[in-house]
């Protein structure tokens, strides 16, 4: 079956750090690969995609290429803001599977 | 309009209690997700509609009634609801089941309190 491995958080960073987040997957077939982020008390927002191998997705900063010879999506990004302190889900997608399949999430905090 | 609207925002109901959560999409989107939502857990899956069809019914109990009046809206029928089942519910949606690349919009959620 499909399932995402993400990094355990909390994530602590100051601001203006550089953050990855960690994310592996296991898939059969060509999976879709996102970022959803989600603020506190609020639903889930798409933040990035990438749909085939060697896709970039970017958004609002932030990077992730899907790695298919390392089965990876890493979330990245340059200079982080107190702006950014949310938990953050890595998930696959395959149309024959009708759902998405979500990491267990990672919560990051950045400090002034 | 890239939006899924969910109402109400917070619900408090009691054991006995006969409650209704509500999604809506205008985006022509022909699948429709509900998911539930613990604390610092990520989401799961329980119903997958599909052309207003009942496509995966991921085991929940019959407490929980899902319908699909239309295409665009999406309920969640609630009756006598256990305390375990305080959670964020959230409504999804997607064009499709089947493309590529198919992203899902999740709207912002229903916090539902069972007393």
């Amino acid at each position: 079956g499909n399932s995402v491995t993400q990094m355990e958080g909390p994530v602590t960073l100051s601001e203006e750090a550089f953050l990855t987040i960690n994310c592996t997957y296991t898939a059969t077939g060509y999976p879709s690969l996102f970022w959803y982020v989600q603020y506190p008390g609020e639903g889930l927002q798409l933040l990035l995609k990438a749909t085939k191998a060697d896709d970039k997705g970017s958004n609002k900063g932030f990077e992730a290429t899907y790695r298919k010879e390392t089965t990876s999506f890493h979330l990245e990004k340059g200079s982080v803001q107190v702006s950014d302190s949310a938990v953050y889900f890595c998930a696959l997608f395959t149309g024959g599977g009708n759902k998405l399949t979500f990491g267990t999430g990672t919560q990051l905090k950045v400090e002034l | 309009d890239t939006e899924v609207t969910q109402t109400p925002k917070h619900l408090v109901m009691g054991m006995t209690n006969k409650k209704s959560l509500k999604c809506e999409q205008h985006m022509g989107h022909r699948a429709m997700y509900w998911y539930k939502q613990k604390a610092k857990k990520p989401p799961e899956l329980m119903f997958v509609y599909s052309y207003e069809k009942l496509s995966i019914n991921e085991s929940v109990p019959s407490r929980f009634s899902p319908e699909c009046p239309n295409s665009s809206l999406l309920n969640l029928h609630l009756h006598a609801l256990q305390p375990e089942d305080s959670a964020l519910y959230l409504c999804a949606s997607s064009q499709d089941l089947w493309g590529a690349g198919t992203e899902a919009f999740f709207g912002q959620g229903t916090r539902l309190t069972v007393v």
